[in-house]
């Protein structure tokens, strides 16, 4: 049983309005990322993080930005939400080493209107 | 950077097996994972192999890994329309970045 919320899970916001999306778990994982999925479409990475106080852009361009003040907690944050945030955004995790299990969240659906 | 890809669509009928491909570029992967993914659901871990072996063997799925050629693949035994589902082929890059393949949308028909 996977450990990772993800709150809110439906979100439906005005352009312009700032939102944060939460991901916490409750493993001791250090390793936590944030992924974009369109409905059916691939996964893009967006973030990602190896420690508190660690946060790496990942290989898709993404106007969020991310933080890791805690081990648990990986939120991230539009400042301006835009009809083009609207999309699925899942947080994973997993541990440092010796772990081959990633965990996902259930996924955070944002529509921006 | 790497990359990760796989075929779009496999369409199969009912009782066949379903074999979906997928290639990675990183050399320095460790775990590589096959997940499905229902619409509108999360993503579901089936099955995942450590890099330095060649086969492994769940229940109906098999995965073979090819290291040299970097080319992994899932076979589903006995597909049943419950299969129907979008898998995606994700490599770690040796602990590091979880990189997903575009996914293989499987049709099972009757």
């Amino acid at each position: 049983e996977a450990d990772i919320y993800q709150t809110p899970r439906y979100l439906v916001i005005g352009t312009g309005k700032k939102i944060t999306l939460e991901c916490s778990q409750t493993m001791g994982h250090d390793k936590m990322y944030w992924y974009q999925q369109d409905p059916g479409m691939e996964l893009h990475l967006i973030h990602y993080s190896y420690g508190v106080n660690s946060t790496e852009k990942g290989d898709l361009s993404s106007e969020s930005t991310v933080s890791r003040i805690r081990t648990e907690h990986f939120p991230l944050t539009l400042e301006s939400a835009r009809p083009s945030h609207t999309s699925q955004y899942l947080c994973a995790s997993r541990p440092d080493r010796g772990g081959n299990t990633i965990y996902f969240g259930e996924g955070s659906w944002l529509t921006v209107v | 950077g790497e990359d990760v890809e796989q075929s779009l669509f496999l369409s199969v009928r009912e009782g066949d097996s379903s074999v979906i491909n997928c290639t990675y570029t990183d050399s320095s992967s460790t775990y590589l994972y096959w997940y499905k993914q229902e619409p509108g659901a999360g993503l579901q871990l089936l099955t995942y192999i450590f890099s330095n072996m060649d086969m492994k063997q769940d229940q109906r799925l098999t995965v073979l890994l090819n290291k040299k050629d970097k080319h992994l693949s899932l076979r589903i035994a006995d597909t049943q329309t419950g299969d129907s589902a979008i898998y995606f082929c994700a490599d770690d890059g040796g602990y590091n970045k979880l990189i997903f393949g575009a996914g293989t949308r499987l049709a099972v028909h009757p």
